[in-house]
C-alpha cells in the first residue's frame, strides 16, 4: 500500500497570514500515463470533503486563488497564502496512483 | 448537474448485515466510476470500495470479502451491501464520483453520508 505521511497534524495561523501542508508518499504517484494522481481536499464541520485540487496543481473550479499546490513524486504541497476565517478545516491529500486508494491522516486547520 | 444522495445507514449488531444505497443524478452508473469513503468518529478518510463503468470493482483489504459495491442501471443506483460487521466499521459512509472528467480517478462530487453503528 500507498503509505501518505502529511505534515503538520494541525495548523493554527492568524488571520492573513499563509499556511503550508506536506503530504510525502512512500512511493511515486507518477504513472506510467505521466500523470501524477495527488489530490487535495478540505473538510469542513459536518460536510463531506470538498475538492481543492487535482493532479498535483490544478485548481479545482471554484477554489479561491489563495491555494496553490505543487509537488512531484513523491513530495507535495499546499499552500494558502493568506489564511481566512473560512478555511477552518481538515485538510486531507489523497493518492489514486494505486489500490487501494490511501489518504493522509488529515491536518486541521484552525485560526488564531 | 450532477448529485449523490447516499442512504440507508442505521445502527446494527456485530455480526449484522445492512445495505447502504446511493442514488447517483447527472451522469449514468454505466459511464463512470462510483467509490465509497468512510470516516470513523473524529478519525479520517479512509477508502472502501469502487465500481466502475466497466462493472469491475475493488475492495480495500479490511472489507474484502465481507462488502459487496454492485449498481443497478434501472435506478441508476449503487449499493453496498455489508456484512459481518465490526464495532471498527462504525463511520460516516460517503459515496463518491468524478462528475468533471478532468478529476478523473479523484472525487469531485460526494454524498452527504450516511451513518453507521455496529454495536450490540
Amino acid at each position: 500500500d500507498i503509505v501518505i505521511t502529511q505534515t503538520p497534524l494541525s495548523l493554527s495561523v492568524t488571520p492573513g497570514q499563509p499556511a503550508s501542508i506536506s503530504c510525502k508518499s512512500s512511493q511515486t504517484l507518477l504513472h506510467t500515463d505521466r500523470k501524477t494522481y495527488l489530490y487535495w481536499y478540505v473538510q469542513k464541520p459536518g460536510q463531506p470533503p470538498q475538492l481543492l485540487v487535482y493532479e498535483v496543481s490544478n485548481r479545482f473550479s471554484g477554489v479561491s486563488n489563495r491555494f496553490s499546490a505543487s509537488g512531484s513524486g513523491t513530495d507535495f504541497t499546499l499552500k494558502i497564502s493568506r489564511v481566512e476565517a473560512e478555511d477552518v478545516g481538515v485538510y486531507y491529500c489523497m493518492q489514486t496512483r494505486q489500490f487501494p486508494i490511501t489518504f493522509g491522516r488529515g491536518t486541521r486547520l484552525d485560526i488564531k | 448537474e450532477v448529485r449523490l444522495m447516499d442512504s440507508g445507514g442505521g445502527l446494527v449488531q456485530p455480526g449484522g448485515s445492512l445495505r447502504l444505497s446511493c442514488a447517483v443524478s447527472g451522469f449514468n452508473v454505466n459511464d463512470n466510476y462510483v467509490a465509497w469513503v468512510r470516516q470513523a468518529p473524529g478519525k479520517g478518510l479512509e477508502w472502501v470500495s469502487i465500481i466502475y463503468n466497466s462493472g469491475s470493482t475493488n475492495y480495500a483489504d479490511s472489507v474484502s470479502g465481507r462488502f459487496t459495491i454492485s449498481r443497478d442501471t434501472s435506478k441508476n443506483m449503487v449499493s453496498l451491501q455489508m456484512g459481518s460487521l465490526r464495532g471498527d466499521d462504525t463511520a460516516i459512509y460517503f459515496c463518491a464520483s468524478a462528475g468533471s472528467t478532468e478529476v478523473r480517478p479523484g472525487f469531485d462530487v460526494w454524498g452527504q453520508g450516511t451513518l453507521v453503528s455496529v454495536s450490540s
